[in-house]
């Protein structure tokens, strides 16, 4: 199996023009997330969903939308990009049905550079 | 606030022990987890506590102590492969991870 799959690896994109960020996973899990990696600082929740159908936001979600319309996709659009958006961008997904373990699993990356 | 604190960077010798810590001041606490990311990479699962004491896979191991708010993963017979930052993170009581900035640990043969 795949796994999780984000598209595109890496991207330049000038600043003012919108982008999304796909996420596909195929462990049929019911939550997906977005973080952001940035150097010297954690993993930043941008977006969660617990389940299709429903979404969150995360600690850093301002200039960032997600939707969620069935179990494998969770897109993530920047609607008008901006320099400190410059990030590494990390798909996750989890089942928490397996009980309280319940790891993330983690796309490869989609490194953002926004000019 | 929610803080999750770990050395940035840490050296050791091929063969050799190392342990890196981890403490945490969370909204909550249902469990705590340690990945590995190499660079380039995205993170991988190495461990979950969730009770105090020590949890052993193979050549990895992760303690809790969830009254002192502190967490270590130590590391056996170390190799070169095991070069990587290693984040510890804390699930807290909204079920979200609260990631620490990670440390970067560098084997010398």
């Amino acid at each position: 199996t795949a796994g999780i799959t984000q598209a595109p690896t890496s991207q330049i994109l000038a600043a003012g023009r919108s982008m999304t960020l796909r996420c596909t996973q195929d462990m049929r899990h019911n939550a997906m997330y977005w973080y952001r990696q940035d150097l010297g600082l954690g993993l930043r929740l941008i977006h969660y969903s617990n389940t299709a159908g429903t979404t969150g936001k995360g600690e850093v979600p301002d200039g960032y939308s997600v939707s969620r319309a069935n179990t494998d996709d969770f897109p993530l659009t920047l609607a008008s990009a901006v320099p400190s958006q410059t990030s590494v961008y990390f798909c996750a997904s989890s089942d928490p049905g397996t009980g309280d373990h319940s790891e993330q699993f983690f796309g490869p990356g989609t490194r953002l550079t926004v000019l | 606030g929610q803080n999750i604190d770990q050395p940035t960077e840490m050296t050791a010798t091929e063969g050799a022990i190392v342990q890196i810590n981890c403490t945490y001041q969370t909204s909550g606490f249902n469990g705590l987890f340690w990945y590995q990311q190499h660079a380039g990479e995205a993170p991988t699962f190495l461990s979950y506590n969730v009770l105090d004491g020590l949890e052993e896979k193979g050549r990895f191991s992760s303690f809790l102590s969830r009254s002192k708010g502190y967490s270590y993963l130590l590391l056996k017979e170390l190799q070169m492969k095991d070069s990587a930052s290693y984040l510890c993170a804390v699930r807290d009581s909204n079920y979200q991870l609260i990631w620490g900035a990670g440390t970067k640990l560098i084997i010398k043969p």
